[in-house]
């Protein structure tokens, strides 16, 4: 049974970097399309990106001159960077995966991490 | 982008009521629409995927359905613990995109 874990500071300082990494466990994070998604306190959902475990990737446009997205595939990890933060990446950040390749939605998720962005 | 208008924001229904839940996509996406629930700091949960096929372990209660680039979730009979709330998410083209939500809330 695959699962994931987020982990990473809870507190960013503004015009920082935000760095989080998401651990599989129970599968190989070998195959399927990784993703990141946040939810700002209160707010819907976003999509930030994905890679896939060879290491193309695909980011939200809006987010795109911020983000980068990759992969240990050694450690079953994948990494998310997003520079130059502000008060509006507050959120809690989520890593996803697909379920099988008719499942069209993320039927895998971790259990979120809020990241704070203040000084 | 393909926006996603979910309605309505709220709901509120009793233990027993039947409960549909719209979301209208700017577009067509085929059947590339899933539905979640998610539970106050909980992760999203997917609920149904390709519109209405149900995930593995969800019950029969939650069923949806497509017309057009409307899509619906239908909660057949409220139980305590689908008091929750409710986004749909499209996976038609990225950048990927989800609904604002719905709460249904306890009556």
């Amino acid at each position: 049974h695959v699962q994931l874990q987020e982990s990473g500071p809870g507190l960013v300082k503004p015009s920082e970097t935000l760095s989080l990494t998401c651990t599989v466990s129970g599968g190989s994070i070998s195959s399927y399309y990784w993703n990141w998604i946040r939810q700002p306190p209160g707010k819907g959902l976003e999509w930030i990106g994905y890679i896939y475990y060879s290491g193309s990737t695909n980011y939200n446009p809006s987010l795109k001159s911020r983000v980068t997205i990759s992969v240990d595939a050694s450690k079953n990890q994948l990494s998310l960077k997003l520079s130059s933060v502000t008060a509006a990446d507050t959120a809690v950040y989520y890593c996803a995966r697909k379920g099988s390749a008719a499942t069209t939605g993320f039927a895998y998720w971790g259990q979120g991490t809020l990241v704070t962005v203040s000084s | 982008d393909i926006q996603m208008t979910q309605f309505p924001s709220s709901l509120s229904a009793s233990v027993g009521d039947r409960v549909t839940i719209t979301c209208r996509a700017s577009q067509s996406i085929s059947d590339y629409l899933n539905w979640y629930q998610q539970k106050p700091g909980k992760a999203p949960k997917l609920l149904i995927y390709a519109a209405s096929s149900l995930q593995t372990g969800v019950p029969s209660r939650f069923n949806g359905s497509i017309s057009g680039t409307d899509f619906t979730l239908t909660i057949s009979s409220l139980q305590p613990e689908d008091f929750a709330t409710y986004s749909c998410q499209q996976s038609y083209i990225t950048p990927y995109t989800f609904g604002q939500g719905t709460k249904l809330e306890i009556k």
